[in-house]
């Protein structure tokens, strides 16, 4: 069955650096999704990406964090200075249209990122 | 916001129907109830989806009330391995912009 592929599945940043999270969606789906979730807490909505540019995303979204899909078949997440509340699992979806319907979103295994 | 709201836990016997419910009353009229579950801390795995008309899958059923202002997921022959944290969450938005909120979502604890 087709997955959601996330590496690497553990990251340790110092403080100020910056990190690229990597994920490879589904090959067929056209939409992509990046969640956090800090330890002991739900599962938050960061951004949404579609037809190559962000179409929704969240107030933690901010100037330090950005998106990318750079060659057709990875989408990034690039924290520019982390900060130690970055601190959190996260989590990349996809999903496709089948006609005139948005199929469900599958999700990655997630990156733990620590930042020390 | 999260637009769903459910109990924080329930326990079920194994081998036991686990019934969960959620109540989404203010959802709109062309938006989608979806259900996940994460076991741990591993990437939320879909379970179902639905509208309006019930639905059953290999997984689990899903009963919608006709007014659309609950719902409930159904594990028939609720197992160990279906220990997680089960979220409702309604689809937002439209196409090309939608998101899935998710709430705090019902720990299933299913006892032996």
């Amino acid at each position: 069955e087709p997955e959601v592929t996330q590496t690497p599945s553990h990251q340790v940043t110092q403080m100020g650096q910056e990190v690229i999270l990597r994920c490879v969606p589904i090959s067929n789906h056209l939409y992509f999704y990046w969640y956090r979730q800090i330890l002991g807490q739900k599962v938050e909505f960061l951004v949404s990406f579609y037809n190559n540019e962000i179409s929704e995303k969240s107030e933690i979204f901010d100037d330090q964090f950005s998106v990318e899909r750079p060659d057709g078949s990875n989408f990034t997440l690039k924290i520019r200075s982390t900060k130690l509340e970055d601190s959190a699992m996260y989590f990349c979806a996809s999903s496709m249209v089948r006609g005139r319907l948005n199929t469900e979103a599958f999700f990655g295994q997630g990156t733990r990122l620590t930042v020390v | 916001d999260a637009k769903t709201t459910q109990p924080p836990s329930m326990d079920c016997a194994e081998g036991r129907a686990a019934n969960l419910p959620c109540n989404h009353s203010t959802i709109s009229g062309n938006e989608y109830v979806y259900w996940y579950r994460q076991i741990h801390s591993q990437g939320p795995q879909y379970i179902i989806h639905g509208l309006k008309n019930n639905e059953t899958n290999e997984m689990a059923s899903l009963i919608i009330t006709e007014d659309r202002k609950s719902s409930t997921l159904i594990l028939p022959h609720a197992t160990l391995r279906d220990t997680a944290v089960y979220y409702c969450i309604v689809r937002v938005g439209t196409s090309g912009t939608y998101k899935y909120i998710f709430g705090t979502g019902t720990r299933l604890k299913v006892l032996a």
